[in-house]
């Protein structure tokens, strides 16, 4: 399969948290990444490799694998969180990059 | 502190074509792979294609093989996207963004609208 599958939409509660997940075959093979959008930005990297933040990003924001599935996980999740959420990864035959179709999070 | 401006975009009658160019500063751009990625008004993110450190190696989305060609000059610090046989679904905002498989480092875009 050439497909990475999110679900369209996620809320939580301020302060609480929240996972947002990501299916495809080639996630057996490789980490996904973990992007968030918000709206009438560019997206902004969260989460690359096996779990790890770039410089700037708050450490409530951590990233997990297991099978074909990969997880965001926003613990304690803030107003500012809301947004879009894309994840990536090469497709299996390694030449071509996906994304995920995105999970709109809303912060109630 | 680095910096990807990307430029070309404007609107173009099916089939025409157009040249975008991204402008890169602040890191050594010939040590790194590059993408296109490509986002359709209220759709979400699509790949569009990938070219190596070198320029060796090149990858394109299914959607655009045979249609768009990428290219860098690294001593102008500049990556580029030729569109050629434009269709009214290429229509979105295309970003440049450093580092291959984990895109690190985004644009702001520049819109491409096909129309007539």
């Amino acid at each position: 399969s050439s497909e990475l599958t999110q679900d369209p939409a996620v809320s939580v509660a301020l302060g609480q948290t929240v996972r947002i997940t990501c299916q495809g075959d080639s996630l057996r093979r490789y980490y996904a990444s973990w992007y968030q959008q918000k709206p009438g930005q560019a997206p902004a990297l969260v989460i690359y490799g096996k779990n790890n933040r770039p410089s700037g990003i708050p450490d409530r924001f951590s990233g997990s694998s297991s099978g074909n599935t990969a997880s965001l996980t926003i613990t304690g999740a803030q107003a500012e969180d809301e947004a879009d959420y894309y994840c990536n990864s090469r497709d299996s035959s390694g030449n071509q990059l996906l994304f995920g179709g995105g999970t709109k999070l809303t912060v109630l | 502190e680095v910096h990807l401006v990307e430029s070309g975009g404007g609107l173009v009658q099916p089939g025409g074509s157009l040249r975008l160019s991204c402008a890169a500063s602040g890191f050594t751009f010939n040590t790194y792979e590059m993408n296109w990625v490509r986002q359709a008004p209220g759709k979400g993110l699509e790949w569009v294609s990938y070219i190596s450190s070198s320029g060796s190696t090149i990858y394109y989305a299914d959607s655009v093989k045979g249609r768009f060609t990428i290219s860098r000059d690294n001593a102008k610090n500049s990556l580029y996207l030729q569109m050629n046989s434009l269709r009214a679904e290429d229509t979105a905002v295309y970003y440049c963004a450093r580092r291959g498989w984990e895109p690190d480092v985004w644009g702001k875009g520049t819109t491409v609208t096909v129309s007539s």
